[in-house]
């Protein structure tokens, strides 16, 4: 089955810890991002990647860090510098390439990482 | 103000009814738009997508694009307890539709 997958499905964390999540995808997509989901806020673009070894900062950058060492994972550490980093997390894949006339260019989700920090 | 506003809800109705679920957005420069069904603690699905203006059809749902409005509709005819989630509305300006802007979401109940 392709698609796109997630762990921890649930994180705890220690105050001052660095922790990473991980996110893999079989899709074969050029291009991978990370969101975070708070309560009432929707999705938070944090960070994206549009092919290997590059990747670019979103709206909500501070305090993670991610690497795109393979084209099948994006993995996203949050640092002990994110002041609030509680939440749900969640990675996506895509294409990448520009849309052509009557083609979606769907972003494809996986199934989350809920981090809590103690 | 943010750059795309949904009403979070919550919403509740009656199976059957038709639902309408709305965004508003500032950047004229979005062109493609999404809407997202999550359901509870799972991560969001592609419901529709849509470029410029219009309507979109698909079985019980329609999706309506105003960009003279800044407003973009989602219809949900003849509603069912497993239309019960969270839809979020999503748009982007550029080509690749890559760096999405998403609404709060709104949350769905479907009475029986």
């Amino acid at each position: 089955d392709g698609g796109i997958t997630q762990s921890p499905k649930y994180l705890f964390r220690k105050e001052g810890q660095n922790v990473t999540l991980s996110c893999e995808q079989n899709l074969n997509h050029d291009a991978m991002y990370w969101y975070r989901q708070d309560p009432g806020q929707g999705l938070r673009l944090i960070y994206y990647s549009q092919i290997v070894n590059d990747f670019q900062k979103g709206d909500i950058a501070e305090g993670y860090s991610v690497s795109r060492e393979k084209k099948e994972s994006f993995p996203l550490t949050v640092t002990s510098a994110q002041k609030n980093p509680t939440a749900f997390y969640l990675c996506a894949s895509s294409t990448g390439h520009p849309v052509l006339a009557g083609e979606d260019n769907e972003q494809f989700f996986g199934p989350g990482t809920r981090l809590t920090v103690l | 103000q943010k750059e795309v506003e949904q009403d979070p809800g919550p919403l509740s109705v009656p199976e059957g009814a038709i639902v309408s679920l709305n965004c508003t957005y500032s950047n004229s420069a979005f062109q493609y738009f999404m809407w997202y069904r999550q359901y509870s603690r799972k991560g969001p699905e592609l419901l529709m997508y849509t470029y410029s203006s219009g309507n979109k059809e698909d079985g019980r749902f329609t999706a309506q694009v105003d960009k003279s409005s800044k407003y973009i509709s989602l219809f949900i005819r003849d509603s069912q307890p497993s239309d019960s989630a969270t839809y979020l509305c999503a748009m982007s300006a550029d080509q690749g539709a890559q760096k999405l802007v998403f609404g709060q979401g709104t949350r769905l109940t479907i009475n029986p």
